[in-house]
């Protein structure tokens, strides 16, 4: 079945840090990619997203590329800030989003 | 603004008792989700609803209800035949099913039994 792979945190950062966060995929067909982000108390927030493969999703100076021939959709952001420390989760669907699968979240904590 | 409301924010639950989580859209969407979260782990799927009238099981939907009575409404009832409830309920909405449409979130209801 579709299954998503995320790297295991915590992480912890300085503040201005490059950021990484690893996910890797299965998936039958093609699949559009997705990065949600969560904060303390609230639900997750719709981040960025690619559709096909070697497409880029970015938002707030976060990015993550479609690539698949490593089936992976890492994100990346040059200078994290105190205000990113949240929760964030890859996500996937294929044909339909009945069948989205999230990653298991990575808790990203950003320190002045 | 458009959004998604769950009510309430905080549900305490006896033992034995149902009780039901509320999940409200002005987005106009078609599709309704209702997940569960638990510490350190993804959200699972509980219940999904792509039409009015219309909902199919998720991949844990034992001991959980919902109704579709009205495209802005899609509220979960957890049973008592749930016998570990406490959870993060996190409710979505999406324009359809199509894959390249995102989902749309609440800001959840943490459940506890009392």
């Amino acid at each position: 079945g579709n299954s998503v792979t995320q790297m295991e945190g915590p992480v912890t950062l300085s503040e201005e840090a490059f950021l990484t966060i690893n996910c890797t995929y299965t998936a039958t067909g093609y699949p559009s990619l997705f990065w949600y982000v969560q904060y303390p108390g609230e639900g997750l927030q719709l981040l960025l997203k690619a559709t096909k493969a070697d497409d880029k999703g970015s938002n707030k100076g976060f990015e993550a590329t479609y690539r698949k021939e490593t089936t992976s959709f890492h994100l990346e952001k040059g200078s994290v800030q105190v205000s990113d420390s949240a929760v964030y989760f890859c996500a996937l669907t294929t044909y339909n989003n009945n069948d989205m699968r999230f990653g298991a979240g990575t808790r990203l904590t950003v320190k002045p | 603004d458009g959004g998604i409301t769950q009510s309430p924010k905080y549900l305490f639950r006896k033992e034995g008792q149902n009780v039901t989580l509320s999940c409200e859209q002005n987005l106009n969407h078609d599709a309704m989700y209702w997940y569960r979260q638990d510490p350190g782990q993804g959200l699972r799927l509980i219940y999904y609803s792509q039409i009015v009238n219309d909902f199919q099981k998720g991949d844990i939907a034992e001991g959980y209800s919902v109704s579709r009575e009205k495209k802005e409404s899609f509220p979960l009832t957890v049973t008592s035949a749930q016998k570990n409830p406490t959870a993060f309920y996190l409710c979505a909405s999406s324009r359809g099913t199509g894959e390249n449409q995102p989902q749309h979130f609440g800001d959840g209801t943490r459940l506890s039994i009392l």
